[in-house]
């Protein structure tokens, strides 16, 4: 099955430490996509990547941290520079510029991970 | 900066009633999205409009790319319980990637 997925469902971690969020494709996406999510609200964009090697800043991007290493991986760390770092955080991915003006705008969601800071 | 008002910010109905929200902006939009969102879990994409004026359907649901292009809405007939969730509207300036999201419209439907 072709799909996104973000791993673990939910994670707990202690005040002041980094934690690293995972998120994987298999759809052949180029662009994948960091939002969060707080109660009542709707989605804001923390990082996002058009292509392996390249990511740029979204509108909350302080306190996180990314890389794209890999076409299929997006990995999110939360740093503890983060002041209020819990939150649903939840990844998506598109096709990217080269399919053409419709479809590289359909972005296509994970499941979500719910981090707590204790 | 951009900002997406989306009304109503809640809605509460019986079944088979139909339902209608819609989303504004103060720019124009080239893209807007419709989202389901189920508690605890990611967005769905429910319906994509790329063109002003633009009608689309997805089932019982019927979505509008607004005239002037800086609106939408979302109508949803003959409602039923499994119709429950968080809606959001999406758009997008050009293509920069990046989607502005409405707050959303929690739907709770009464059997």
């Amino acid at each position: 099955d072709g799909g996104i997925t973000q791993s673990p469902k939910y994670l707990f971690r202690k005040e002041g430490q980094n934690v690293t969020l995972s998120c994987e494709q298999n759809l052949n996406h180029d662009a994948m996509y960091w939002y969060r999510q707080d109660p009542g609200q709707g989605l804001r964009l923390i990082y996002y990547s058009q292509i392996v090697n390249d990511f740029q800043k979204g509108d909350i991007a302080e306190g996180y941290s990314v890389s794209r290493e890999k076409k299929e991986s997006f990995p999110l760390t939360v740093t503890s520079a983060q002041k209020n770092p819990t939150a649903f955080y939840l990844c998506a991915s598109s096709m990217g510029r080269l399919a053409g003006a419709g479809l590289y705008n359909e972005q296509f969601f994970g499941p979500g991970t719910r981090l707590t800071v204790l | 900066g951009q900002q997406l008002n989306q009304s109503p910010q809640s809605m509460f109905i019986q079944e088979g009633e139909d339902v209608s929200m819609n989303c504004t902006s103060s720019s124009i939009f080239n893209t807007w999205l419709w989202y389901k969102q189920d508690p605890g879990e990611g967005p769905v994409l429910l319906i994509a409009l790329y063109k002003a004026g633009e009608l689309t359907s997805n089932g019982r649901l019927t979505a509008q790319f607004g005239i002037t292009r800086k609106d939408s809405f979302l109508n949803i007939s003959a409602s039923i319980p499994s119709d429950v969730g968080i809606y959001f509207c999406a758009g997008m300036v050009g293509n920069t990637g990046k989607l502005i999201f409405g707050q959303g419209t929690t739907l709770q439907v009464k059997p």
